[in-house]
């Protein structure tokens, strides 16, 4: 059974501070993403990578940047965080095809105050 | 750009009744096309995707290339059947698994 984690459910911030978010899947999946998903948007693709320290935008990359120097693990990091950064943050991962199926990881609600 | 259009943010019907959850995409080649489903406090899940032919849960869905349309259906919604559905398509300008997800429809299924 495939197992995407995520390391907050819940998490309170304050405006300017750094923000790390991790995500670790257990099926040797090459691919993994980062997205933010709010009522009325759907999903909106932040970062993905498609191997060890391979990285590439999405459609929403300004604000974040992304590390993956183990296969299992693709962390998300905000810089310095903002309000409009309030969102629900879901990772996922899958084989490298078109024709595959993304497994999520259960969200991380972040809340920047 | 490829695009996915879900026109409707909320879908109420009464239970047995049909339901027809409709998604619109722009692409005019061969689309991979999904559906994901997140009932309320789990994660997103798969649903169905256009390349299986299956049906799930009794919904199927099928590709209309003519009206570039992906819509989610079945015959007698269940109370259980509410959740947020998601249509996805899989960009195909790379084999990368990268989707482009529409803005989600949340069904409402009313006893």
């Amino acid at each position: 059974d495939v197992k995407v984690t995520q390391s907050s459910r819940y998490l309170v911030k304050r405006t300017g501070e750094k923000v790390f978010l991790e995500c670790v899947q257990d099926m040797d999946h090459e691919n993994m993403f980062w997205y933010r998903q709010d009522p009325g948007l759907g999903l909106r693709l932040i970062y993905f990578s498609y191997d060890v320290k391979m990285k590439e935008k999405g459609d929403i990359p300004e604000g974040y940047s992304v590390s993956r120097e183990k296969k299992e693990r693709f962390s998300l990091i905000l810089e310095s965080a903002s309000t409009n950064q309030t969102s629900m943050y879901l990772c996922a991962s899958s084989f490298w095809d078109r024709y595959r199926e993304q497994f999520f990881g259960p969200g991380t609600r972040l809340t920047v105050l | 750009a490829q695009r996915v259009t879900q026109p409707e943010k909320l879908l109420s019907v009464f239970k047995g009744a049909p339901v027809e959850l409709k998604c619109n995409y722009s692409y005019s080649g061969s689309p991979e096309l999904f559906w994901y489903v997140q009932y309320s406090r789990q994660r997103l899940q798969l649903l169905l995707r256009h390349i299986s032919r299956e049906s799930i849960k009794g919904f199927t869905a099928d590709l209309n290339k003519g009206e570039t349309s992906f819509h989610l259906k079945k015959p007698f919604a269940q109370e259980e059947d509410s959740a947020m559905y998601y249509c996805a398509l899989s960009e195909p300008t790379s084999n990368t698994g990268k989707l482009i997800f529409g803005q989600g429809t949340t069904l409402q299924v009313k006893p």
